[in-house]
């Protein structure tokens, strides 16, 4: 079983919806939980960070963690064509030598 | 300019051959990684850095080796490519400040034939 597991999707909306995105994991030492937009022929850029539980919302997008249940979740509201794009998740456990778990990836198209 | 940079883009060789990947970053972070992105895979952890003095196996390190030859450059080298490394690579930086934020290159595309 994979730490971390994000259906690859892909996911296809109309512009102006509500898109959720998730990923569960294995391993209730993680601490820090990420989403990672990729765009085609690009590499991940950070979008959201959270620590621990709870929410965190920028803008259109809220970054939800669930310790209890082991899951995450990346809510994009009004979304937009130029939202389409790969959106990964990544966990790691803290401290000096952490580094990042990534999920597969799901790809999203917004239809216009 | 970029901040994380990678040469080449694009690369196709054939198998058996020895090929380097490059990467250099204006960041100024200590921290460096080489990641392989393949479909259903995700990202996948080569070799990563703490400082130059540092080196560390991820978690498919076999048929890979780097080098560190400063801060700001970190380079994958392939002794004798083979078709199931084609790939996607990536290299990444980050700053450690108590949690691990990770910036990418824009990629090196890797074809062997």
């Amino acid at each position: 079983q994979k730490e971390v597991e994000q259906d690859p999707g892909p996911l296809s909306v109309p512009e102006g919806a509500i898109v959720s995105l998730n990923c569960t994991y294995s391993n209730s030492a993680f601490q820090y939980f990420m989403w990672y937009r990729q765009y085609s022929r690009k590499g991940p850029e950070l979008l959201m960070y959270t620590y621990s539980s709870g929410n965190k919302e920028d803008g259109r997008f809220t970054a939800q963690v669930d310790k209890s249940s082991k899951y995450i979740s990346l809510f994009i509201r009004d979304s937009q064509p130029s939202d389409s794009a790969t959106y990964l998740c990544a966990m790691t456990y803290g401290g000096a030598t952490n580094k990042l778990i990534f999920g597969t990836g799901t790809l999203l198209a917004v239809q216009p | 300019d970029a901040d994380v940079t990678q040469t080449p883009r694009n690369r196709i060789t054939k198998t058996g051959k020895r090929i380097m990947l490059e990467c250099s970053q204006t960041k100024g972070h200590d921290r460096m990684y080489w990641y392989r992105q393949d479909p259903g895979l995700g990202l996948r952890l080569i070799y990563y850095s703490f400082d130059v003095k540092d080196i560390n196996k991820g978690e498919i390190s076999d048929g890979y080796s780097v080098s560190r030859q400063a801060q700001a450059k970190f380079s994958l080298s392939l002794e004798s490519a083979i078709p199931n490394q084609t790939a996607l690579y990536f290299c990444a930086t980050s700053d450690f400040h108590g949690q691990e934020t990770q910036y990418f290159g824009p990629g090196t595309r890797l074809l062997v034939l």
